[in-house]
């Protein structure tokens, strides 16, 4: 029973390139979050979708940072043009519906050199 | 004021030792309430569910007050095992807002 798959684990980009950060989540969950987390920091909110819906992307920069999760596939998060301050933990959370526990992915360490 | 706050520490206890750590939030409508433990570097990871009536799971129990807005975790003969930082999550009735506080530190000491 696979929990939440994130992949790469690690990525390495130069500044300008893109990022492209996948995730599948539990078999049977319609939920995903994407969070943040620099060091020593706390998560941050990113986006919130449903099946081929971003609910609430308020989290995210509105430049260069986008999420998708497609009828068919994992959800992605996509940053173009990278820049140094991306450099950070991006993780993955899944869960039945609202209220109920969430489960996490083992992230993806993002570094810009 | 955070919508979720916890104490950063870190709490240094010794083997053996009983640590609870408390969580307040701010939001009175706040319905479900979690605690996770997350390692360095690694992914947060479902501790468990905080009930009104309170839980217990092994050396852990959970409190919930909603008349004072917090909950509180109890760690009885800590292991250095133990040694982790706490996330509180609050959710709030009729949102899918999961609410992280940023967490308590804790280092068992041999």
């Amino acid at each position: 029973n696979a929990g939440v798959m994130q992949n790469p684990r690690h990525l390495v980009r130069r500044r300008g390139q893109e990022a492209r950060l996948r995730c599948s989540p539990v078999k049977g969950h319609s939920h995903v979050y994407w969070y943040r987390q620099l060091p020593e920091e706390g998560l941050k909110f990113m986006v919130y979708l449903q099946k081929e819906n971003i609910i609430d992307e308020s989290g995210m920069p509105k430049e260069r940072f986008s999420a998708e999760f497609p009828k068919e596939g994992p959800s992605i998060l996509r940053i173009q043009q990278v820049v140094r301050g991306d450099s950070a933990a991006y993780f993955c959370a899944s869960t039945t519906g609202a209220n109920e526990k969430l489960f996490f992915g083992s992230g993806t360490q993002l570094s810009v050199l | 004021r955070k919508e979720v706050e916890q104490d950063p520490g870190p709490f240094n206890v010794p083997e053996g030792a009983t640590v609870a750590f408390n969580c307040t939030y701010s939001n009175s409508a706040s319905q479900s309430f979690f605690w996770y433990r997350q390692d360095c570097r690694k992914e947060p990871k479902l501790l468990m569910s905080v009930y009104s009536s309170g839980n217990e799971d092994g050396r852990f129990t959970a409190q919930l007050n909603r008349a004072s807005q917090y909950i509180s975790l109890l760690i009885r003969d800590s292991k250095l095992s133990d040694s982790a930082t706490y996330l509180c999550v609050a959710t709030t009735s009729g949102t899918y807002k999961y609410i992280f506080g940023t967490g308590t530190r804790l280092k068992v000491l041999a």
